[in-house]
């Protein structure tokens, strides 16, 4: 089947335009993540849902960033106001809820680009 | 929250040769602990996983070893070959609940080399 889809694969963004990043998540997973991931780092994560709910976005960098699922599927990840800081990787991960099935599977990510 | 230190950062071996990247971490409450390839401008993957009752883990040239009470993993892989060359990246869950539902708290990666 399918597998977690990220869009756009590259944005590149003028300092201060908003931008939105979707992520759809593979049929039917629970989970949804989204990490950031910096040129030559590991992932980082920013924030997840539950079906719509927003657990937790406690890695958030600031109240610039904006995360929603409206409907428990798709989730897009938008950013206001960007800064060249902002450049890097976004990435998404979906998985079913529970102990045991818990194996993220990342999208291919969308790569941001602030000038 | 988890804090996981992984190194080397770069590991270069002879094709044919074994490599050995290594992970600490921080919670001694954490039970899962994946491992990730990333290939450039590709996606992770997961390659690999230990669950924290077990001490190691094997899957063809792939295995895993972990030291609960030394708070510490690593990953093994032998007969290296040039399709192995990738960043790889250690976790562990970041939250409570366990199994990485939380989310992952991921190394800086290794990016591993492999010289024909």
């Amino acid at each position: 089947g399918a597998g977690v889809s990220q869009s756009p694969r590259y944005k590149v963004a003028k300092r201060g335009q908003d931008v939105a990043l979707r992520c759809d998540p593979i049929s039917g997973h629970v989970s949804l993540f989204w990490y950031q991931q910096a040129l030559g780092q590991g992932p980082e994560f920013l924030t997840y849902f539950q079906n719509e709910a927003q657990l937790d976005k406690s890695g958030l960098p600031s109240d610039r960033f904006f995360a929603e699922r409206p409907e428990g599927s798709v989730s897009t990840l938008k950013i206001q106001r960007t800064q060249q800081e902002d450049s890097a990787v976004y990435l998404c991960a979906s998985s079913l809820v529970g102990r045991t099935n818990t194996e993220a599977f990342f999208g291919q990510g969308t790569r941001l680009t602030v000038v | 929250g988890e804090n996981v230190e992984q190194h080397p950062s770069t590991l270069s071996v002879q094709e044919g040769d074994s490599a050995v990247i290594k992970c600490t971490y921080s919670d001694s409450a954490s039970n899962y602990f994946p491992w990730y390839k990333q290939e450039l401008g590709k996606r992770p993957q997961l390659i690999i996983d230990i669950r924290s009752n077990v001490g190691e883990k094997k899957d063809q040239r792939i295995a895993v070893t972990l030291n609960k009470t030394a708070k510490h993993f690593s990953l093994h892989i032998t007969e290296t070959q040039p399709e192995d060359s990738a960043v790889y990246f250690c976790a562990a869950p970041r939250g409570p609940r366990g199994g990485g539902a939380d989310g992952l708290t991921f190394g800086k990666g290794t990016h591993l080399i492999i010289q024909p």
